[in-house]
């Protein structure tokens, strides 16, 4: 079945930077677009990045747009999220997630990892 | 920026049915989906394209969509259904961007 299996989380200062892995496994994975979803402590889901199944397309919310990049190596089946000048309002559970598509909706999601911004 | 309008709260007894609602500008050009986050526990995608349940997802989750508006409803309601639950669709524009709603804590007592 699908897994997905988030990595590289942990606490950082605010104005550095941090990269997220997912290594997928289940699926194939050069077939798929590929998302990072967040949710801040206590706070809602907000959608973070998607990337296309060849890497040609990738697309940002606002929020992170010009500081966060995705990425993806479909020779490891894995995925990531360059993060840079963070600030304390990137404090959140990371979750990445596979498209049902190329560049649809998330369908299955990862355990989630935390990224905490603090000095 | 575009977003999904949802209630905060919604509140059943168990057996009633339950509708959760989510409004926006595009929804008439953009399909919504739904998903359902239990305490502690990433997403589960419940509804696609509007009316869709992926398989595993129990019948008594249906989705609509009509104008601006997308409501799931969850017939039968159990208590093993309070979740949150976010609808999640994109804009009408070439942005490519897509957004989640507020969420809706459903409670059933």
């Amino acid at each position: 079945q699908v897994h997905l299996v988030a990595s590289g989380g942990g606490v950082v200062q605010p104005g550095r930077s941090l990269r997220l892995s997912c290594a997928g496994s289940g699926f194939t994975f050069n077939a798929y677009g590929m998302h990072w979803v967040r949710q801040a402590p206590g706070k809602g889901l907000e959608w973070v990045a998607l990337i296309s199944n060849d890497g040609s397309k990738r697309y940002y919310a606002d929020t992170v747009e010009g500081r966060f990049t995705i990425s993806r190596d479909n020779s490891k089946n894995t995925f990531y999220l360059q993060m840079s000048s963070l600030t304390t309002e990137d404090t959140a559970i990371y979750y990445c997630a596979k498209d049902q598509g190329d560049i649809a909706a998330p369908d299955y999601w990862g355990q989630g990892i935390l990224v905490t911004v603090s000095s | 920026s575009y977003e999904l309008t949802q209630p905060p709260s919604v509140s059943v007894s168990p057996g009633q049915t339950a509708r959760i609602t989510c409004s926006g500008d595009a929804l008439p050009k953009r399909y919504a989906y739904w998903y359902q986050q239990k305490s502690g526990q990433a997403p589960v995608l419940v509804i696609f394209e509007d009316n869709k349940r992926p398989s595993g997802i129990s019948e008594r989750f249906s989705g609509s969509s009509s104008g601006t508006l997308a409501t799931l409803t969850i017939s039968g309601a159990q208590v093993d259904d309070e979740a949150d639950y976010f609808c999640y669709s994109r804009d009408s524009s070439d942005t490519h961007r897509r957004v989640f709603g507020g969420g809706t804590k459903l409670t059933v007592l």
